[in-house]
């Protein structure tokens, strides 16, 4: 089993639609969680942070279930700009710092 | 947000051949840094972990002697891809955590190495 696993995708959406991305991780001593997102060619950048009471920045929220291991991130009012790929990022610190990334969920949002 | 550098963007070289790349943090400062790489279509991939001052450490299945890491520097860490081969062509990206942000982790722009 993958340490973080996330649903490829692709997801194609119409614009102005919804669309949630859910990630799982295997290690429940896992202390800080990420969503990033990252162009095609380009490095990844951060979208926002989880924490266990939810975030929400805009159009975008994120939650932390801790007792399933998972976080999910929300899309509302989808736009062209947000196609990417979404990358579930999870953070451990058990026998050292290590940061392991989900490979990532691919968005296309269609005009 | 913090910022990384990385340079060169690019570079073509001949099977064989060593190349170097730079990874920079320009305005803070990082004990840690580390080493990606990411074929098409994939995740990225952790080579290894760079700590300022001491040696780095390698994930497993990752030749040390091959990618040779030094982290001189608060600010600086170097990857250096020796005897390159065709299998070596990818995007090599180094990251940078600020402790002061929440483990945050913060990219460089990537290295896209070709060997010919």
């Amino acid at each position: 089993r993958k340490e973080v696993e996330q649903d490829p995708g692709p997801f194609n959406v119409p614009e102005g639609a919804t669309v949630a991305f859910n990630c799982t991780y295997s290690n429940s001593a896992s202390q800080s969680f990420f969503w990033y997102r990252q162009d095609c060619r380009k490095e990844p950048k951060l979208l926002m942070s989880v924490y266990s009471s939810g975030n929400e920045d805009g159009r975008f929220t994120a939650q932390l279930n801790r007792a399933s291991q998972y976080i999910s991130l929300l899309i509302r009012d989808s736009k062209l700009s947000d196609s990417a790929t979404y990358l579930c990022v999870v953070i451990s610190n058990t026998g050292g710092f290590k940061t392991i990334f989900g490979a990532g969920t691919r968005l296309f949002v269609k005009a | 947000g913090a910022v990384v550098s990385q340079h060169p963007s690019w570079v073509i070289c001949k099977s064989g051949t060593s190349v170097k790349i730079e990874c920079r943090s320009l305005d803070f400062q990082a004990t840690t840094m580390f080493w990606y790489r990411q074929f098409p279509k994939q995740s990225l991939m952790l080579m290894a972990t760079s700590n300022e001052g001491s040696k780095a450490t390698y994930e497993q299945g990752v030749e040390k002697d091959k990618f040779l890491i030094n982290h001189a520097s608060l600010t600086l860490s170097t990857l250096t891809v020796t005897s390159a081969h065709p299998e070596d062509s990818s995007f090599y990206i180094c990251s940078a955590r600020d402790y002061n942000a929440y483990n945050e982790q913060f990219f460089g722009p990537g290295t896209r190495l070709t060997v010919l």
